[in-house]
């Protein structure tokens, strides 16, 4: 079974540039995430899919944090424009509601590295 | 106070040994907490979730759960230098703490 990809691994943009994020979730799930990792830190919830509608972007900064998960199935989060403290590790997550022990595991992908210079 | 503490480390245990990593969190209500692992530069992998109240075993690896105490844990039982990594607390799946820095030195 292939996992979650991401694209690009890493991103080096300045500062008030925009990047875009790229994740297609395991073949079947249905709920996808997106995180912030700062270094030192942990993930960060940004925003959570269902299908194709947002069940949580409490945390996501809406004034420069968008994403889209059209169709259901791939996604993409955007920064436009970027800051300093935007440099972190974004990480995009797939889970299927299933039974059984394992219905709330998550699957991680590699993540793609941003740095903001 | 933060929704999930734990101690950033180093935990610093010799190959064989026991290592016991804690969290303690804030809300009440949490049902489900989860232990992952991330070794540097790679992404968490779950190791161990746990929802009831006491021990819950899994080859070398044991968590323990007390809700009234808000606190969970995790036993690493003879730990090897693989073990070498971040384990990450979360809470209600989303919610992650720092992560505790475990070495394991031979």
């Amino acid at each position: 079974e292939a996992g979650v990809a991401q694209s690009p691994r890493y991103k080096i943009i300045e500062k008030r540039q925009s990047v875009a994020f790229w994740c297609n979730p395991i073949s079947g799930h249905a709920t996808l995430y997106w995180y912030q990792q700062i270094l030192g830190q942990g993930p960060k919830l940004l925003i959570q899919f269902q299908n194709n509608g947002v069940v949580d972007d409490s945390q996501l900064p809406k004034d420069r944090f968008s994403a889209e998960r059209l169709k259901g199935v791939d996604s993409t989060l955007k920064i436009q424009p970027a800051k300093l403290e935007d440099s972190a590790v974004y990480l995009c997550a797939s889970s299927s509601p299933q039974t059984g022990e394992f219905d709330n595991e998550q699957f991680f992908g590699p993540g793609t590295r941003l740095t903001v210079l | 106070q933060k929704e999930v503490e734990q101690n950033s480390g180093p935990l610093s245990v010799p190959e064989g040994a026991i290592a016991s990593l804690n969290c303690t969190y804030s809300d009440r209500g949490s049902q489900s907490f989860f232990w992952y692992r991330q070794y540097s530069g790679k992404s968490p992998e779950l190791i161990m979730f746990i929802y009831s109240n006491g021990d819950k075993e899994d080859g070398r690896f044991t968590a323990q759960l007390n809700k009234a105490s808000q606190y969970v844990s995790l036993l690493i039982r003879d730990s090897q230098p693989s073990d070498s990594a971040t384990y990450l607390c979360a809470v209600k799946r989303l919610i992650f703490g720092t992560g505790t820095r475990l070495q394991v030195f031979p």
